[in-house]
């Protein structure tokens, strides 16, 4: 299965947009990016998804590299409640058991 | 939105109980997800369900077992609980439609405490 890479951490200041850079060198062309976030003492909760094109929805806008090799999720402006663990996963429509994999993801903090 | 309930959301016991977290979904989905999850570590997939009577074992392997006779209950039980047992269990379940917009709803997880 293809893995994602993300920094641990990273900081914004509130109002400020915010870009979370996602590497996946060995994605396959069947791989859909999946981000999902994690805020404090809550489950997980989808993102966003995309395979190939920019995607926008009203909780931020995914940009896919041209190769495929590397993605970036855009919140345009930064919360308090922004605040969480973003993971950058891929989904695999050849794998029958079609199951997310989480790893570590992106904590960010946002400053007021 | 989500319309999937754990309970109980905290639990504390001494070890050697047998405990059962419960998890019911509203969404009539086929797919469901047990993920453990340790404080601020990777949730790794311990059981999952393809729907009725249908059970598999996750990446992480799991004391744990799970039943699926329902569509919206999928419960998680320990024999025997174990201080190493000790994390956060989070369920989940899904609506497959040819994986294009496949979504996972989570519930907000049992933190569960073994003494």
């Amino acid at each position: 299965d293809a893995k994602t890479t993300q920094p641990n951490s990273m900081e914004s200041n509130e109002e400020e947009p915010v870009h979370l850079p996602c590497n996946h060198s060995t994605i396959s062309g069947t791989d859909y990016i999946h981000w999902y976030r994690q805020l404090p003492s809550q489950g997980p909760e989808y993102v966003i998804h995309g395979l190939t094109s920019n995607v926008n929805n009203r909780m931020a806008s995914l940009a896919i590299a041209e190769d495929r090799k590397s993605s970036t999720l855009i919140l345009h402006r930064a919360t308090l409640r922004d605040a969480a663990v973003y993971y950058c996963i891929l989904r695999d429509l050849n794998n029958a058991g079609n199951m997310l994999t989480f790893g570590g993801g992106t904590r960010l903090m946002v400053k007021p | 939105e989500a319309d999937i309930y754990q309970t109980p959301r905290y639990l504390v016991i001494g070890t050697g109980k047998k405990i059962t977290l419960e998890c019911s979904q509203t969404m009539g989905h086929d797919k469901m997800y047990w993920y453990q999850q340790d404080p601020g570590m990777e949730l790794h997939l311990i059981h999952y369900s393809y729907g009725v009577n249908s059970t598999e074992k996750g990446d992480l392997s799991s004391e744990s077992t799970v039943s699926r006779i329902r569509t919206e209950h999928f419960p998680l039980t320990l024999e025997s609980a174990r201080p190493s047992h000790t994390s956060q269990y989070l369920c989940a379940s899904s609506e497959f439609r040819g994986g294009f917009n496949e979504k996972l709803f989570f519930g907000s997880g049992t933190q569960l405490s073994v003494l």
